[in-house]
């Protein structure tokens, strides 16, 4: 079956540090992946897309990378700020319908 | 911030009431989308629209009904509330095509007793 995996627990870093988050995935061919922030009782809000034929994207503090042959994302944010603690979904789709799959996301906590 | 509103932000209601949750938004997007999200859950698909007048449903069974008559509306209705339905509704919309983002309301928090 089809499966998105994101690490359940929680990420604890220091402010400054670069956080890093997973997103794996089985049984789909993706044809572009998408990380979505979410705040607690909030809709979730789109940050960055990265399409199958990229391998590394990079917005501002963010940078994306997508490993089709690993089946996996990775999710870096740069100089980590107390601000950027959220939860974060990665969402993938095989292309065509533009009916995302999310993950449960990942819990990024950044202590000053 | 996204143009799209949901309203209510938060609904108590008994068994067995009908109710219908609203969203709207304002930036012309064909593609609409209900979705349910439990506490640390995945966000799960319920209905979906491409444009007016077209409504599909979505992996998940939720015995609710949707209507798209106009663009910027795709109200989502529960003829019959139970307990069971007591979860966070979110309404997304995206563009025509060429752009996979999608943009959240704030959401609709129900509890039903």
């Amino acid at each position: 079956s089809q499966k998105i995996e994101q690490n359940s627990e929680a990420l604890n870093i220091q402010e400054g540090k670069t956080a890093t988050l997973t997103c794996n995935y089985t049984n789909y061919s993706p044809a572009y992946l998408q990380w979505y922030r979410q705040d607690p009782g909030r809709g979730p809000v789109f940050l960055i897309l990265i399409r199958e034929n990229e391998k590394e994207k990079r917005k501002e503090r963010l940078k994306v990378t997508f490993d089709t042959t690993l089946k996996q994302s990775l999710f870096h944010i740069t100089a980590s700020q107390p601000a950027d603690s959220a939860t974060y979904l990665c969402a993938l789709d095989e292309g065509g319908s533009y009916i995302p799959t999310f993950g449960r996301g990942t819990s990024l906590i950044v202590h000053p | 911030e996204a143009d799209i509103y949901q309203t209510p932000r938060y609904l108590v209601i008994g068994t067995g009431k009908k109710i219908t949750l609203e969203c709207s938004q304002t930036m012309g997007h064909d593609k609409m989308y209900w979705y349910q999200q439990d506490p640390g859950m995945e966000l799960h698909l319920i209905h979906y629209s491409y444009g007016v007048n077209s409504t599909e449903k979505g992996d998940l069974s939720s015995e609710s009904t949707v209507s798209r008559i106009r663009t910027e509306h795709f109200p989502l209705t529960l003829e019959s509330a139970r307990p069971s339905h007591t979860s966070q509704y979110l309404c997304a919309s995206s563009v025509r095509q060429g752009a996979y983002e999608q943009y959240f309301g704030p959401g609709t928090r129900l509890t039903v007793t």
